[in-house]
């Protein structure tokens, strides 16, 4: 199985921060990997996929990048509304895998 | 609107057996590959399998902790998917969100509000 390490498990940061959550994969899978955003008590939500490619509506201070094994998600200035668990997942091959999360709060 | 929502979630002894549903409202189901993944409480998001669509002749594929005693159906006509839970344990308790994924992206976009099994005696 492909294993997917995310980190920051968590991070605090103020309104208007610029926030970075890695994500690395335990064997290539080229740009095969998508980011979700959790809220509370809620399905996640697909906000990129392909590694870098904005889902329609989402704000555009969301964004990815990376391929490989590397990859990193940005929210350029963090609003209120972010407040929520960010996972990364693979789906270059079965078992499609997840990372664990990042849990982002509000400084 | 276009939407999953899934039923059937429930409290249910070990060993017991427990049928989840997903309806698709708003768009055909039929085109898609279907997904379940759940969440165990305060922890994160785990797949469970898939069933492709009937032209892909509705292959299934399951995670190791559950294959051979989940299974995942369709049912085109009803615009529905199903999980039928076998054998349950107790670290099968979780919310279970059934999930489309499309094709050209391989990401999962529509999701169901989830549906809780707990699995105690």
């Amino acid at each position: 199985d492909i294993q997917m390490t995310q980190s920051p498990s968590s991070l605090s940061a103020s309104v208007g921060d610029r926030v970075t959550i890695t994500c690395q994969a335990s064997q290539d899978i080229s740009n095969y990997l998508n980011w979700y955003q959790q809220k509370p008590g809620k399905a996640p939500k697909l906000l990129i996929y392909d590694a870098s490619n904005l889902e329609t509506g989402v704000p555009s201070r969301f964004s990815g990048s990376g391929s490989g094994t590397d990859f990193t998600f940005t929210i350029s200035s963090l609003q209120p509304e972010d407040i929520a668990i960010y996972y990364c997942q693979q789906y270059d091959n079965l078992p499609l895998t997840f990372g664990g999360g990042t849990k982002v709060e509000i400084k | 609107e276009v939407q999953l929502v899934e039923s059937g979630g429930g409290l249910v002894q070990p060993g017991g057996s427990l049928k989840l549903s997903c309806a698709a409202s708003g768009f055909t189901l039929s085109g898609s590959a279907m997904h379940w993944v759940r969440q165990a409480s305060g922890e994160g998001l785990e797949w469970v399998g898939r069933i492709k669509s009937k032209a892909n002749s509705y292959a299934t594929a399951y995670a190791a902790s559950v294959k051979g005693r989940f299974t995942i159906s369709r049912d085109d006509s009803k615009n529905t998917a199903y999980l039928q839970m076998n054998s349950l344990k107790t670290e099968d308790t979780a919310v279970y969100y059934c999930t489309r994924l499309v094709g050209s992206s391989f990401a999962f976009d529509i999701w169901g509000q989830g549906t809780m099994v707990t699995v105690s005696s």
